[in-house]
């Protein structure tokens, strides 16, 4: 079964260093996601992209954050500037579709520790 | 905006016992709803969902989940437990991005209810 592949599965950083997290979603799928889980609290949307451009971003999708597909098949998350309250469980999704009906299909997670 | 509420962050069931994870939502248009799972250091798989077709919803690993409109519930449950089943499970609600047709969707997602199967 297709799947999307994220990379790396943890990764610690220092305060204030850039970092990234790679994505690879399913290959037919159009549309990508980036969800986040802070420890003990919700899975929450950060941003959405299609056909090259955001198509939507959350609250906490600030000027830190950028997306990028940069050849077609990654899809990857920037955070310039990191903080230790970045520190998450960081989610990439894909769909096939822009609707509902056929569901995302997630990433294993990228674990970011901040110190 | 869509939200959703698990009650009950643990729920523990002995091997064999009824499973039911409890979900409730809220939505100003009619939901489309979902369950995931996530076992340790795995990604979040989707067990079912539910697209305004049947209420019941039959999922994989013999998981079933049933949407009552009247009561905005929509209750994952399974006859009986495995060990396997162990894991966290989240109840979703799709929520439109934005009002433009065709716009597509995120995931409102709950707090999630960690399962653990005793022997």
């Amino acid at each position: 079964e297709p799947e999307v592949t994220q990379t790396p599965s943890h990764q610690v950083t220092q305060m204030g260093q850039e970092v990234i997290l790679r994505c690879v979603p399913i290959s037919n799928h159009l549309y990508f996601y980036w969800y986040r889980q802070i420890l003990g609290q919700k899975v929450e949307f950060l941003v959405s992209f299609y056909n090259n451009e955001i198509s939507e971003k959350s609250e906490i999708f600030d000027d830190q954050f950028s997306v990028e597909r940069p050849d077609g098949s990654n899809f990857t998350l920037k955070i310039r500037s990191t903080k230790l309250e970045d520190s998450a469980m960081y989610f990439c999704a894909s769909s096939e579709g822009a609707g509902p009906v056929r569901g995302y299909t997630f990433g294993s997670g990228t674990r970011l520790t901040v110190v | 905006a869509q939200s959703v509420t698990q009650l009950g962050s643990h729920v523990s069931v002995s091997e064999g016992a009824l499973v039911l994870l409890r979900c409730n939502y809220s939505s100003s248009v009619p939901p489309y709803l979902f369950w995931y799972v996530q076992y340790p250091n795995q990604g979040l798989q989707l067990l079912l969902k539910y697209t305004s077709a049947a209420t019941l919803v039959k999922g994989i690993n013999g998981f079933e989940a049933e949407f009552k409109k009247s009561e905005t519930s929509f209750h994952l449950t399974k006859p009986s437990a495995h060990m396997s089943d162990a894991a966290e499970y989240f109840c979703a609600v799709s929520d439109r991005l934005s009002l433009v047709p065709g716009s597509n969707y995120k995931l409102t997602f709950g707090k999630g209810t960690l399962l653990t199967v005793n022997p």
